[in-house]
């Protein structure tokens, strides 16, 4: 157990729905980070976001939101679905930008859209 | 544009045959480099950052080393519990001097009994 939480682990949707991955970072560190794992693309950093302020924007689509709370929580809003959206979506958190440690990653939450 | 290629894509070894993964960047102003190894299905697991070059870091049958272009992550007597996909990812800054990761591919690793 890394001690970042993601759930759901497996998520099945239809087209042009909207879901929300909710992510619990390790106790302590400050960051969450977004990342979308494809086969074809490797990993595609989002969204990341320090102490409930939004610090570094990625390859994030506009149909796709995310929010810190000030338990440090994270959620990634994904909207409008299309099948292209299916993929791995991992959360990490760091305490110190990834500096020394790296980044702490979850199991991820597999989100298939049919 | 800030690159990073893993090479081979994918390694099968027979077990305590020794190899090297490489990991070759292009990066304006390199922060540091990671390694981590990611299982099927889990989140990637983070193994080493190096921050210049000539910098070594070990880790039971793991060395990872750093030049200017690239980094190698050397496997001595590897073991099947090795199999995994081992990525890299460099630390660039973006224009507005915030830190980001240039991650590679991968090479996937498999070591057979």
């Amino acid at each position: 157990d890394s001690g970042v939480t993601q759930t759901p682990k497996h998520l099945i949707t239809a087209t042009g729905q909207r879901v929300t991955l909710r992510c619990s970072p390790r106790s302590g560190d400050l960051s969450v980070y977004w990342y979308q794992q494809s086969l074809d693309q490797g990993l595609q950093f989002l969204i990341q976001y320090y102490n409930g302020e939004e610090r570094a924007k990625g390859n994030i689509l506009e149909r796709f939101s995310a929010q810190q709370f000030p338990d440090l929580h994270s959620e990634l809003n994904l909207s409008s679905l299309e099948l292209g959206d299916s993929a791995l979506y991992f959360c990490a958190s760091s305490v110190d930008g990834g500096i020394n440690y790296g980044y702490t990653f979850g199991s991820g939450t597999r989100l298939t859209v049919v | 544009e800030d690159q990073v290629t893993q090479s081979p894509e994918a390694l099968r070894l027979q077990e305590g045959e020794s190899s090297s993964l490489n990991c070759s960047y292009t990066v304006s102003g390199l922060r540091g480099l990671f390694w981590y190894r990611q299982d099927p299905g889990k989140g990637p697991e983070f193994l080493f950052t190096l921050y210049s070059a000539g910098e070594e870091k070990e880790k039971e049958r793991l060395k990872a080393t750093l030049t200017k272009k690239e980094s190698f992550l050397h496997i001595t007597a590897p073991k099947p519990e090795d199999s995994a996909t081992y990525l890299c990812a460099a630390v660039a800054r973006d224009a507005g001097n915030n830190r980001k990761l240039i991650w590679g591919l991968g090479t996937s690793l498999a070591v057979n009994p």
